[in-house]
């Protein structure tokens, strides 16, 4: 049973263009949600996150929105740039099971010149 | 600050065989989690460790085990090893075992590959 859904395997946006991320989720528990941007050979790296008592929060290029009632929330980068090209990973997490990370399968984004 | 780091990068075993996979934790961290992530998949939770004592397991047999020594560094050890163990094994770190959550650091990973 997969609580975290990344639906789109792939995407590939224009450099300069505004790249969508999406992520939906399953349990209603979850309280904090991550972004995770993982380059081949190399680890997740931290991106954003934000907390369920916020429906959006800013960094940079890197906006992420949620909506809880849909249970659904994205990203936003804005302007892609090729080297943001890399696997996004949604992970969701509660207090109650001690912070662990529950991910999606990701989603490849490619950014093309 | 160093980051995480985790030893070896890649490994070969043969089936049967047990392994033992180390991960230094980020300075100032005492929470340790690691990571099963197949080919194409998200990452697994295996387990957590805060302050040397297991708080977390995610569904993996009991072949799977770890430790969390006192200066936070860690290992996983795999009993038994299985042709399906072959995957990239990702150790994190945090600060604070309790409410206060901050964004897991993530080492580079173990490539375990079991023949």
């Amino acid at each position: 049973d997969q609580q975290v859904k990344q639906n789109s395997p792939s995407l590939s946006v224009q450099e300069g263009r505004i790249s969508i991320l999406n992520c939906d989720y399953t349990n209603s528990m979850f309280d904090y949600f991550l972004w995770y941007k993982k380059y081949p050979a190399e680890g997740p790296t931290f991106l954003i996150s934000i907390s369920s008592i916020k429906d959006k929060n800013e960094d940079g290029r890197f906006t992420v929105f949620l909506n809880k009632s849909a249970k659904h929330l994205s990203l936003h980068i804005v302007p892609s740039q090729p080297g943001d090209s890399a696997v996004y990973f949604c992970a969701a997490s509660n207090a109650g099971n001690n912070r662990k990370l529950i991910w999606g399968l990701g989603t490849s984004l490619a950014v093309n010149p | 600050e160093t980051g995480v780091t985790q030893s070896p990068t890649h490994l070969i075993k043969t089936r049967g065989q047990q392994v033992t996979l180390r991960c230094s934790s980020q300075s100032g961290h005492n929470t340790v989690s690691w990571y099963q992530q197949a080919l194409g998949q998200g990452p697994q939770f295996i387990f957590q460790y805060y302050r040397e004592e297991e708080n977390g397991r995610g569904n993996f047999p009991p072949r799977f085990s770890g430790l969390q020594f006192p200066n936070y560094s860690s290992e996983l050890n795999v009993n038994a090893l299985e042709l399906d163990d072959s995957a990239l094994y990702l150790c994190a770190s945090r600060p604070g075992g309790g409410a206060t959550y901050y964004g897991y650091t993530f080492g580079s990973g173990t490539r375990l590959t079991v023949v």
